[in-house]
């Protein structure tokens, strides 16, 4: 079946220490998201890339990186820079940016601190 | 940017009642409004979507309104059953991003 993976379900990190969520999807899609989710708060927008080896800043980028060497793969590090890095992290794609068609999601990463 | 807002927050309906949920947005070149539902734990995932050039949409129980001029979109889901209680988000995309509203917790209760 084709659709996103997200790894590891569950991730803890200790202060100080950078953390890399994995996202995989086998759907063709050119771009790929990740947003962070926090209790009563809608998807805030991470980082996001249209194509391979390109990537843009979201709305809250700071303490996060990211990487596109293939087009099935946008993983996701948290830096310890990131101060608040508790949340739920959901990786999404679509078959193209601009192309409004609905994004595709996983089934997130919940990233807690040690 | 664009500014989405939903409401209500929380919805508790009685099985087989209908459930509303209502969005706004800010920017008029907003043209693509998708409607989400997100189980505990889980990811969003796609229940229905309406593009600027449609007023209404409807898929089995759900339906997808939109008023353009106002800047308004709303869900509708009628003969409500258990398995809808779920979070629900709506969003607005204009080019290559989506701007989410803060959720609505649907319970119905049997």
């Amino acid at each position: 079946d084709g659709g996103i993976t997200q790894s590891p379900k569950y991730l803890f990190r200790k202060e100080g220490q950078n953390v890399t969520l994995s996202c995989e999807q086998n759907l063709n899609h050119d771009a790929m998201y990740w947003y962070r989710q926090d209790p009563g708060q809608g998807l805030r927008l991470i980082y996001y890339s249209q194509i391979v080896n390109d990537f843009q800043k979201g709305d809250i980028a700071e303490g996060y990186s990211v990487s596109r060497e293939k087009k099935e793969s946008f993983p996701l590090t948290v830096t310890s820079a990131q101060k608040n890095p508790t949340a739920f992290y959901l990786c999404a794609s679509s078959i193209f940016a601009g192309s409004n068609q609905p994004q595709h999601f996983g089934d997130g990463t919940r990233l807690s601190i040690l | 940017g664009e500014n989405v807002e939903q409401h209500p927050s929380t919805l508790s309906v009685q099985e087989g009642d209908s459930a509303v949920i209502k969005c706004t947005y800010s920017d008029s070149a907003s043209n693509y409004f998708p409607w989400y539902k997100q189980e505990l734990g889980k990811g969003p995932q796609l229940i229905i979507d309406i593009r600027s050039n449609v007023g209404e949409k409807k898929d089995q129980r759900i339906a997808v309104t939109l008023n353009k001029t106002a800047k308004h979109f709303s869900l509708h889901i009628t003969e409500t059953q258990p398995e809808d209680s779920a979070v629900y988000f709506c969003a607005a995309s204009e080019r290559d991003q989506f701007y989410f509203g803060t959720g609505t917790s649907l319970t119905v209760i049997p």
